[in-house]
């Protein structure tokens, strides 16, 4: 039962760069969803989905991008990486909606140089 | 819109004491509440929430909070501490608002001294 898993774990990236950061997930869950987290900060949203070919920002969606074409899986994309985008991501998701438990991946770490 | 303020960015307590962490949201409408942990390394995991119905729910590791809706508060509550729990912990608050959006508080990490 693997639940939501993230690739890759680590990244460091040069300014300019772009990445792929991925999301997939085998619960059957409607609703994905992207968050960074900075020191402090807790989490915040950057994207969420809530079903195949849905997406919508959520508080902080600037420098991202991300596609929902099948139920299981939640690209995010970095197009041009930049310094404030060093973060730890975290990619999360529901059954439906916002009651029921968010279920996490273990995060990617991402380092922009 | 809606927010969630946590109150102290790091608690420490002895371990066999009380474990109290402070979570208060503004919402114009009663949302669904949440305390999620972190363990160093890996993603959040659910310890409890609140939906409709009684007011303290109880959740894993004997932890349990309360909602009061005339505080707009949600405090996460432990009688008595393990060094196991020394984590990091979000309380977080969604509500439809076209979409399900959970907004997560800043977090509190939990020290627990022997």
């Amino acid at each position: 039962n693997a639940g939501v898993t993230q690739t890759p774990k680590f990244r460091i990236l040069k300014i300019g760069q772009s990445m792929t950061l991925q999301c997939a997930q085998d619960m059957n869950h409607n609703y994905m969803y992207w968050y960074r987290q900075d020191p402090g900060m807790g989490l915040k949203l950057i994207y969420y989905s809530v079903g195949a070919g849905i997406t919508d920002k959520g508080e902080v969606p600037n420098g991202y991008n991300v596609s929902r074409s099948t139920t299981e899986d939640f690209p995010l994309r970095l197009e041009l990486a930049a310094p404030s985008q060093t973060s730890v991501y975290f990619c999360a998701s529901t059954a439906d909606g916002g009651n029921t438990e968010a279920f996490f991946g273990q995060g990617t770490r991402l380092t922009v140089v | 819109a809606q927010s969630v303020t946590q109150l102290g960015s790091h608690v420490s307590v002895s371990e066999g004491a009380l474990v109290l962490l402070r979570c208060n949201y503004s919402s114009s409408v009663p949302p669904y509440l949440f305390w999620y942990v972190q363990y160093p390394n890996q993603g959040l995991q659910l310890l409890l929430k609140y939906t409709t119905g009684a007011t303290l729910v109880k959740g894993i590791n004997g932890f349990e909070a309360e909602f009061k809706k005339s505080e707009t508060s949600f405090h996460l509550t432990k009688p008595s501490a393990h060094m196991s729990d020394a984590a990091e912990y979000f309380c977080a608050v969604s509500r439809n608002t076209g979409g399900f959006k959970t907004i997560f508080g800043a977090g509190t990490r939990l020290f627990v001294k022997a």
